[in-house]
């Protein structure tokens, strides 16, 4: 019982070098979101996707980038990170009418 | 602009005592609430949940109370457990979730 899968769990970068964080789930779910954690800030999102090939700008998504092609799958990318970039990713999915669930997330230092 | 709120980044309390959190919220059309629970290095999990058609849920230990005109929320946690230090989050389905800041609960065995 997989639930929401995040690949990898934690990464170093250097500054301008890019990756891609990779968010699976299994639940046959509609809708799915990243966001990132940080001291203070709570949870906020990056980027949304409501269906397969449709993705949306969150509250934070400069930097980022996601693509959805698939429906069990949402892509994070960072093309040139930066050390603002440092955070905790979670990805979560949802059905349309329910509950938000998690991935374990991934932690993402840039230096 | 913040849409969910959680005034109070922490709070201590003695095992067995009541932990009160609370959350605010400014959208009147959000009719539907939930408290996300979030322990170090692990993805928030969902606790509890509350339609605006209700004033009160309760599950076991964990009691979550609406006052939807003074856009207001609380979860109650009596009696409070070492294993209830986390993170709480306040959450509110819109077009995307909105989520408070958190608060971050420590349980004084």
């Amino acid at each position: 019982n997989a639930g929401v899968t995040q690949t990898p769990k934690f990464r170093v970068l250097k500054t301008g070098q890019s990756m891609t964080l990779l968010c699976a789930q299994d639940m046959n779910h509609e809708y799915m979101y990243w966001y990132r954690q940080d001291p203070g800030m709570g949870l906020r999102l990056i980027h949304y996707s409501v269906g397969e090939g449709t993705t949306a700008k969150g509250e934070v998504p400069d930097g980022y980038n996601v693509s959805r092609l698939k429906k069990q799958n949402f892509l994070l990318g960072l093309e040139s990170a930066a050390p603002s970039q440092t955070s905790v990713y979670f990805c979560a999915s949802s059905s349309k009418t329910g509950e938000l669930f998690f991935g374990e997330g991934s932690r993402l230092t840039v230096l | 602009d913040q849409q969910v709120k959680q005034n109070s980044p922490s709070l201590s309390v003695q095992e067995g005592r009541i932990s009160i959190l609370n959350c605010d919220y400014t959208n009147s059309m959000f009719d539907y609430f939930l408290w996300y629970k979030k322990y170090p290095a692990e993805g928030p999990t969902f606790l509890i949940s509350i339609s605006s058609i209700k004033d009160k849920n309760e599950d076991g230990r964990f009691t979550v109370f609406l006052n939807k005109s003074a856009k207001h929320l609380s979860l109650h946690i009596v009696p409070s457990q070492p294993g209830d230090s986390a993170v709480y989050f306040c959450a509110a389905p819109g077009n995307q979730f909105y989520f408070g800041t958190g608060t971050s609960l420590t349980v004084i065995p």
